[in-house]
């Protein structure tokens, strides 16, 4: 299964709401479905898992939702810190994780 | 939950690289881990996995046969023995941990660089 994630750069400012897309190139169940946030130099940091579900810590302005092949990353109120690239993620039998390319989120 | 990764390093083609991760925070005998990389400004490719008995192992096809993963439950930690490296194998190599429910790695160590190189 290929994700590709689109746009590849999102431009906005603060205060606005961000919306990141994920597509699978087959159907893909939600609960498979991950979330990434990636600062430069940084590790990965899971954002959501199981296609809507906040990870520890991640606050409630970001969303996840989608079913089938397309899945969404909504970030509302975007601030400063929320800069990075933004990756989705998926399980599948063989091989057991596959991530989109990723979206490079700038806050102006 | 800590991760901490050890063992990049600068190695020729054909070399031969061992790398180790500790963990901590959390009880390493009940979860599947993963080795993850990211080569210089790329996205994020799943490298290897092996769940918490280390009796089931998986690899990408792009280090099948050349990379093994391994764990010591009694030291918490996990290995990648990296053989016949390339230039492709150039990347930071990321330790992550499964989530409970095993679909999505939820903890990653903050990575060891690994550079392939004459």
């Amino acid at each position: 299964i290929v994700l590709t994630q689109s746009p590849g750069t999102l431009s906005l400012s603060p205060g606005e709401r961000a919306t990141l897309s994920c597509r699978a190139s087959q159907r893909v169940s939600g609960v498979y479905l991950a979330w990434y946030q990636q600062k430069p130099g940084q590790a990965p940091r899971l954002v959501i898992f199981g296609g809507s579900t906040r990870a520890t810590g991640i606050p409630d302005r970001f969303s996840g939702s989608g079913s089938g092949t397309d899945f969404t990353l909504t970030i509302s109120r975007l601030e400063p810190e929320d800069s990075a690239v933004y990756y989705c993620q998926q399980y599948a039998s063989s091989p057991p994780y596959t991530f989109g390319q990723g979206t490079n989120l700038e806050i102006k | 939950v800590h991760l901490e990764e050890s063992g990049g390093g600068t190695v020729q083609p054909g070399g031969s690289l061992r790398l180790s991760c500790v963990a901590s925070g959390f009880n390493f005998n009940g979860y599947e881990m993963n080795w993850v990389r990211q080569a210089p400004g790329k996205g994020l490719e799943w490298v290897s996995y092996i769940n918490p008995d280390g009796n089931e192992i998986h690899y990408a096809d792009s280090v099948r046969g050349r990379f093994t993963i391994s764990r010591d439950n009694g030291n918490k930690s996990i290995f990648l023995q990296m053989n016949s490296l390339t230039v492709e194998d150039t990347a930071v190599y990321y330790c992550a941990r499964d989530g409970l429910d095993g679909y999505n790695p939820d903890y990653w160590g903050q990575g060891t660089l690994v550079t392939v190189s004459s």
